[in-house]
């Protein structure tokens, strides 16, 4: 059966350091990877997907992810964090057979001043 | 493009009642998904409709029900409501059915208060 943890439920950094958001999955087959954000009282906004092509993944706002089978992870990077990246960011991973979205339990990303 | 719109926003309920809740997906997605999401619980599946067809379903009650029309659109349906089905209930839309690395978009949420 599929899985996905994300290993840190808080993360704080400060403004204008790098982020990283720790994402593993367990998966039998290629798995197609995601990771979605969340700011207050707002609906999910996809920020990058992987669907085995390159393994490094580019997306929206300057974020990042790599996609390691050896590690099965697929860690969530920002080179310079910026205020309006406070958020609840989730790792998600497809269910092969089931097909279903499989949510992480989300990181909450706090950006210090 | 519009994006995915649910009403109501928000909805406050009493125990025993019932509450339907719609979802106009993005124009030409086919796919949309129900989830609930609450502090305690995370992120939970509740059911995906493709062309107008349950197919898939989370393990939820059966008093969580939901269907398609033939444009897409969606309603979830809860009955006899309890104080712990206060959340926030996400619908998303994709072009193609989930499993086919389509992604998912998301409406801004219905949040419903149980009292």
């Amino acid at each position: 059966a599929q899985s996905v943890t994300q290993l840190d439920s808080h993360v704080s950094v400060s403004e204008g350091t790098p982020v990283l958001l720790r994402c593993n999955y367990s998966s039998s087959y290629s798995p197609s990877l995601f990771w979605y954000v969340q700011h207050p009282n707002k609906g999910l906004q996809l920020l990058l997907k992987y669907t085995s092509a390159a393994t490094l993944v580019k997306g929206i706002n300057g974020f990042e992810a790599e996609f390691k089978k050896s590690e099965t992870s697929f860690h969530l990077t920002k080179p310079s964090a910026h205020m309006s990246d406070a958020a609840e960011y989730f790792c998600v991973v497809v269910g092969s057979g089931t097909y279903k979205y499989i949510f992480g339990t989300g990181t909450r990303l706090k950006v210090l001043a | 493009k519009a994006g995915v719109t649910q009403t109501p926003r928000y909805l406050i309920k009493t125990r025993g009642q019932q509450v339907t809740l719609s979802c106009s997906p993005i124009s030409g997605h086919r796919s949309v998904s129900w989830y609930q999401q609450t502090p305690g619980q995370g992120l939970q599946f509740l059911f995906e409709y493709f062309s107008e067809t349950q197919r898939n379903k989370g393990n939820f009650p059966g008093r969580f029900s939901g269907r398609q029309f033939s444009n897409s659109r969606s309603e979830m349906n809860v009955s006899t409501l309890e104080l712990g089905d206060s959340a926030l209930y996400l619908c998303a839309s994709s072009l193609g059915a989930q499993g086919a690395s389509y992604e998912q978009y998301f409406g801004p949420g219905t949040r419903l208060t149980v009292t």
